[in-house]
Parts: structure tokens; sequence; C-alpha cells
């Protein structure tokens, strides 16, 4: 069974300060890998995206991502936080690019002056 | 494009009652989800459509909930009857081969 586990619940950073989000993944196979962007009282938008090659993934709003296989990790970083991206973030992982997703619970980014 | 619609946003309703949810997924896009989010089980796959047909549904909690998708461009998840654990924020989702999800804005169902 396929499962992600994002360690922390809440993330508190300054602005202007670095970022990074931890995603660890449970899959049988070679995983396809989301984080996903939530504000509040909207859907989720998609940051970035991880298939093959590159290990190394850029995505909008100046965020990247690095998958790890040894580790089983798809962690998010921005190397300067802005207020704009406090937000709660979301990481997936799935068998394709278009089926089923497993989420996992969320962490919750909150940006101090 | 518009995205993908859901309607209607917010949705009170007492216990008991049927509750509708519509959802109008991208033009082109063949796979359709329906997802709900509640702080105490974060984001749960319920049913998904490819090209109109259900392919998993074992995540409907109960005979109380049914999902149909008629045809290409509408789909609904029906409560029936609905129930307080049910208020949740529920989410519509298509996708088409290499470009992924795009996400609505969700519907928030309030059961009291």
């Amino acid at each position: 069974a396929q499962s992600v586990t994002q360690p922390d619940i809440h993330i508190t950073v300054s602005e202007g300060a670095s970022l990074e989000l931890r995603c660890n993944y449970s899959y049988g196979a070679t995983p396809y890998l989301f984080w996903y962007v939530q504000s509040p009282g909207q859907g989720l938008q998609l940051l970035l995206k991880y298939f093959s090659g590159d290990t190394l993934v850029q995505g909008i709003k100046g965020f990247e991502a690095e998958f790890k296989r040894s580790q089983s990790s798809f962690n998010l970083r921005k190397p300067s936080v802005h207020w704009s991206d406090a937000a709660e973030y979301f990481c997936a992982v799935g068998g394709t690019s278009y089926g089923k997703l497993t989420f996992g619970q969320g962490t919750i980014l909150t940006v101090h002056p | 494009d518009a995205g993908v619609i859901q309607s209607p946003r917010h949705e009170v309703t007492e216990m008991g009652q049927e509750v509708t949810l519509r959802c109008k997924p991208i033009s082109g896009h063949d796979y359709l989800f329906w997802y709900r989010q509640t702080m105490m089980r974060g984001l749960e796959l319920l049913i998904y459509f490819n090209n109109n047909v259900p392919i998993d549904d074992s995540g409907m909690p109960e005979d109380r909930f049914s999902a149909k998708m008629p045809n290409a461009s509408f789909s609904t998840l029906k409560i029936q009857p609905s129930e307080p654990r049910d208020s949740a924020v529920y989410f519509c989702a298509s996708s088409f081969e290499t470009y992924g999800y795009t996400f609505g804005s969700g519907t928030r169902l309030t059961v009291v």
C-alpha cells in the first residue's frame, strides 16, 4: 500500500529565511511525487512534480524539491520565504501522473514578518 | 479555461436530508476524482472515474454515499441520508495524462 508521511504538522519561519518541508513516502514501484499548496478556503494548487530523470525539480513560486530514492524522501525547499507563502502544503504519491493519489497529512506554514 | 467547477461552494443541511454535490471537470480530461478533507483524516480519495466509468470506489465510506458521472462534463456525489460526521470539504479534481490534476475550489458541507 502506498503512504505519505509529513512529519511536521506546523512550521514557523521568518520572512526571508530558508524553508524545508519534509516528506517521506512508501510505494512499491517507481513513484510519481507531487507537492501541492492550499490557501485557506481554496483548492489545491500544484507546485511541482517528479516523474523521472533529474532528481532536483523546479516548481512555481521559487520552490524546488529533491527526490532521494535511498531515503524515500521528497523534501520541498525554498531559499527565501515570502509572507505570501503562508499556507498548507501537501505531499502526494501515485503510480501515474493522472491516477489515484495518496496525500500526506499536510504541513501548515506560518511566516513571521 | 474555467478550471474544475464545483457547486455549491457551501452547503448547510439538517441531519437526515439528502445532499448532492456537483462537479464539472475540465473539458478533455478523462479522469475525475472525488476527495474528502477533514481535520482528523486529511485528504481521502472517495472514488474516481475514467472515461465516465467508476474505477475505484473503495474509499466511499458507506452505502449512504453514491457518485455518478453520466457524461464527460458532469459528476455528482450524493449523500443520503446525511449525518453530522459527513461534515467536511469535498473536492473534485480532474486529470489527463501527464498534465496531472486540477482541483476545484471545494464544497464545504455542514450537517447539523
